[in-house]
């Protein structure tokens, strides 16, 4: 089955820096990567998703890029706000089949 | 749309007590999922159903887990006896089949086993 990893576990960053965060695959046949944030106490939703038919999107101050080559994929948040503060998780999964595999999340705290 | 509901938000209660853990998908969505959240673990698939027929439930611990889908607005999560290494937060969610896989959480049962 598909495993995730991601790094770091936890990251701290001043407000008004940048934040990057990596994940990588197992599975091959993998095509869709989601990435969910979880405010303290709150559920996990989705904030960015890439396909692999694409190498990179973006979305404000969040983007995300795909190298499906190296299964790699990575969250990067510019100018960080303390709001971005929460627990970010990657996925991966094949689209159409409902199974979606979470990384173990990255703990981001913005420094005010 | 009411989103994904579940109840109770909080559970507390004594080693070897049965807990049901209850959950309604937002209506139209055919898949359902049921995750565990701890420090140490991370996010845990337990098991999940299509059209409410369970199609994966290796990430269930053991027999003392159980889970069910009576029909497509509600299922059930059902640890019987509990431990106190069930506690957790347990997320139920729900996604709708060819859509872009996205899956809508509900806020979570805080479960503590004493």
């Amino acid at each position: 089955g598909e495993n995730v990893e991601q790094h770091p576990s936890t990251l701290s960053v001043q407000e008004g820096d940048s934040a990057v965060i990596k994940c990588t695959y197992s599975d091959s046949a993998s095509n869709y990567f989601p990435w969910y944030k979880q405010e303290l106490g709150k559920r996990p939703q989705l904030i960015i998703d890439i396909r692999s038919n694409v190498g990179e999107k973006k979305d404000q101050r969040i983007a995300v890029t795909l190298n499906k080559t190296a299964k790699h994929f990575s969250l990067h948040i510019t100018e960080t706000q303390p709001e971005d503060s929460a627990v970010y998780f990657c996925a991966a999964s094949v689209s159409g089949y409902q199974k979606v595999t979470f990384g173990i999340g990255t703990k981001l705290q913005v420094i005010p | 749309d009411a989103g994904v509901i579940q109840s109770p938000r909080h559970e507390v209660t004594e080693m070897g007590q049965e807990v049901t853990l209850r959950c309604k998908p937002i209506s139209g969505h055919n898949s359902l999922f049921w995750y565990r959240q701890t420090m140490m673990r991370g996010l845990e698939l337990l098991i999940y159903f299509n059209n409410n027929v369970p199609i994966d439930d290796s990430g269930m611990p053991e027999d003392r887990f159980s889970a069910k889908m009576p029909n497509a607005s509600f299922s059930t999560l059902k640890i019987q006896p509990s431990e106190p290494r069930d506690s957790a937060v347990y997320f139920c969610a729900s996604s709708r089949q060819g859509s872009d896989n996205e899956q809508f959480f509900g806020p979570g049962t805080r479960l503590t086993v004493l």
